[in-house]
């Protein structure tokens, strides 16, 4: 299996800074089958990012997502108000689907 | 529009049986796979298991492997997870979702069934 840690467990930053959030894999995640899921209190996750770096439908390009191998992260270049919340990564490359422990951006 | 509903969450004492039922609407059910991932109060998200669009292929985490079932009926764009010798530790948020075409992101999440396994 292969386990996620993302770090850090909580960044505290300012509306209008860039956010970057780290993944890191236990072992290679194979065609960098990696994704960012955002998710707010009493909501359901929402996919952001695909296979590394693929926005998904209606994701604005202030969110970016780079890396491969074992090393993955998301960058939010200018926070809005709505970002604050908890991301989650997960790795789909390889049985059974995994999922990190997630890191809550709070408002600083 | 896209959407999930999730059914068949409750109270049950441990060693009991409950099963979940999701309806899609929106897509085309039987050209895809689908997911339930769950959520236990307060923690992160965890992967439950898998069904290949035609049903043929499943696939489960440990967690739940030998206990769990899912399953689906395409004729009635629904989704099933039969959950058996259920455990306190199996109580949690279960989320019904979509996977992305021919990938096993997630891009449709139902909102949630609430399994308490308590005695």
């Amino acid at each position: 299996e292969i386990v996620l840690t993302q770090s850090p467990g909580t960044l505290s930053l300012s509306p209008g800074e860039r956010a970057t959030l780290s993944c890191r894999a236990s072992q290679s995640i194979s065609n960098s089958y990696l994704a960012w899921y955002l998710q707010k209190p009493g909501q359901a996750p929402r996919l952001l990012i695909y296979d590394a770096s693929s926005r998904a439908t209606g994701i604005p390009d202030r969110f970016s997502g780079s890396g491969s191998g074992t090393d993955f992260s998301l960058t939010i270049s200018r926070l809005e108000p709505g970002d604050f919340a908890v991301y989650y990564c997960q790795q789909y490359g390889s049985s059974p689907i995994t999922f990190g422990q997630g890191t809550r951006l709070a408002i600083k | 529009q896209v959407q999930l509903v999730e059914s068949g969450g409750g109270v049950v004492q441990p060693g009991g049986s409950l099963r979940l039922s999701c309806v899609a609407s929106g897509f085309t059910f039987s050209n895809y796979g689908m997911h339930w991932v769950r959520q236990a109060p307060g923690k992160g998200l965890e992967w439950v298991a898998y069904i290949r669009y035609d049903g043929g292929k499943k696939d489960y985490a440990d967690s739940v492997k030998g206990r769990f079932t899912i399953s689906r009926d395409n004729s009635k764009n629904t989704l099933y997870l039969q959950m058996n010798s259920l455990r306190t530790d199996d109580t949690a948020l279960y989320y019904c979702s979509k996977k992305v075409g021919i990938i096993d992101a997630i891009d449709i999440w139902g909102q949630g069934t609430l399994v308490t396994v308590s005695s």
